[in-house]
């Protein structure tokens, strides 16, 4: 069963900062990795996919990697700004069979003007 | 682009009353879902439509029904709203054709019953 870990819970960094966010997973049978931020009373925006063939994708000062063997993903997010500030979630999609996209618990970023 | 759209915004029920939230995407995509957001609990699925003219249940689906009315429109039922369904309900929809696409979120519904 596919479980997926998003740690810390929550981050604190001064503004400028680099940053990275991780997004672990059980299984790596996985067709991509989607990461998604969410801001207070919002719904779920989507930031990158990263297909199973990928080992990295990047947007802007984003750039989330892919490591499937050892079950992790990361999202780097550089020179941090208080518009940065919100819940950032990884998502796996559902295996063969099923329709359950598998969700962290998010990770909630404050950059400190 | 409109994306997936679901309303209402914002809405309180009295125990025991009934509604319905509306969703709608325009994207041409087979699969809807929809999920409800809880602090501490992450996103859990209620309900799931694969495909027009099919529905099964997600994780959480006590109290719930849905009705897939046609390819853009998937809506979700409370028949006798409890105090455990106060929530942020979100409708989202992907395109499971390839199994490998992104999934896109309406904007939430808040619900509160009282």
């Amino acid at each position: 069963k596919q479980e997926v870990t998003q740690i810390p819970a929550a981050l604190s960094v001064p503004e400028g900062e680099n940053l990275v966010l991780n997004c672990s997973f059980t299984d790596s049978a996985i067709y991509n990795l989607q990461w998604f931020r969410q801001d207070p009373g919002k719904g779920l925006t989507s930031l990158l996919l990263i297909q199973s063939s990928q080992r990295e994708q990047t947007s802007g000062r984003l750039n989330a990697s892919l490591d499937k063997s050892s079950g992790r993903s990361t999202l780097y997010i550089a020179a941090s700004q208080p518009g940065d500030s919100a819940t950032y979630l990884c998502a796996v999609p559902p295996t063969s069979g099923t329709y359950k996209y598998i969700f962290g618990t998010g990770t909630r970023l404050k950059v400190l003007a | 682009n409109a994306g997936v759209t679901q309303t209402p915004k914002f809405q309180v029920l009295k125990t025991g009353q009934s509604m319905t939230l509306q969703c709608a995407q325009d994207m041409n995509h087979n699969s809807m879902y929809w999920y409800r957001q809880d602090p501490g609990m992450g996103l859990r699925l209620i309900y799931y439509s694969a495909s027009e003219g099919t529905t099964d249940k997600g994780e959480v689906p006590n109290g719930y029904n849905v009705s897939r009315l046609n390819k853009r429109e998937f809506s979700l039922r409370l028949e006798s709203a409890a105090p455990s369904q106060t929530s942020v309900y979100f409708c989202a929809s992907s395109d499971q054709s390839t199994g490998a696409d992104t999934i896109y979120f309406g904007e939430g519904s808040w619900l509160t019953v009282v």
